[in-house]
């Protein structure tokens, strides 16, 4: 009831292309869900993060798309960087709180 | 970055020896965390705050203490520890305001290796 799932493990994009993470999760009471970014040596930080209310949310490049009814959502970075090359997770809570964390993923961006 | 800082940095000790990693906030914020991160595992969640002296369990709790004395600080104690505790410790912090969710902040982390 509590696992997320992501995939895939790891991630190879050219540079300017799509990079596509999905996570799916059990617990129809998660009401929030957070990307995170971590580069190595530094802990995770929030890249954007979605409510169930809606479908779709986009900041700059990147864009979560959420299907409540699948329970599932999926990170899309446009344009891929090589400054993007870091390791992502994707995350579930309730009420803000106690999060749990999908495995990750480590996309490389290559130039 | 948020006024997250977690001591010490990097940790080795033996199997059986009590370890403390210390988590400092200067945000104020109400709500704290200790995570562990393995790889393959993403985080999972040892303990949390939610005030002063108040704790409760996460899903990887045990062998794990914690204590939270002061809102700045939240204090993680492995009383005897084993070496499937190697591992990178983050200390987290966020804040609720009005019903709405605020992000969690991560510290920088605490390699510790037990031998």
């Amino acid at each position: 009831q509590q696992q997320v799932k992501q995939s895939p493990q790891s991630l190879i994009v050219q540079k300017g292309g799509i990079s596509i993470i999905n996570c799916a999760y059990e617990n129809t009471a998660f009401d929030y869900f957070p990307w995170y970014q971590q580069f190595p040596g530094k802990g995770p930080a929030l890249l954007i993060a979605i409510r169930p209310d809606v479908s779709e949310k986009k900041e700059g490049r990147f864009t979560i798309s959420f299907n409540k009814s699948a329970k599932q959502f999926s990170l899309h970075i446009m344009d891929s960087q090589p400054g993007d090359s870091a390791t992502y997770f994707c995350a579930a809570s309730k009420y803000g709180q106690n999060f749990v964390f999908g495995p990750g993923t480590r996309l490389s961006v290559l130039p | 970055d948020a006024g997250i800082t977690q001591s010490p940095r990097h940790k080795v000790t033996e199997t059986g020896t009590p370890v403390t990693l210390r988590c400092h906030q200067t945000e104020n914020h109400r709500y704290m965390y200790w995570y562990r991160q393995d790889p393959g595992h993403g985080l999972r969640l040892i303990h949390y705050s939610y005030g002063v002296k108040d704790t409760d369990k996460g899903e990887v709790s045990d062998g794990y203490s914690v204590s939270r004395s002061k809102t700045e600080d939240f204090l993680l104690t492995l009383e005897s520890a084993t070496s499937s505790q190697t591992s990178v410790y983050f200390c987290a912090i966020s804040e609720t305001v009005g019903g709405s969710y605020n992000e969690q902040f991560f510290g920088p982390g605490t390699r510790l290796t037990v031998l």
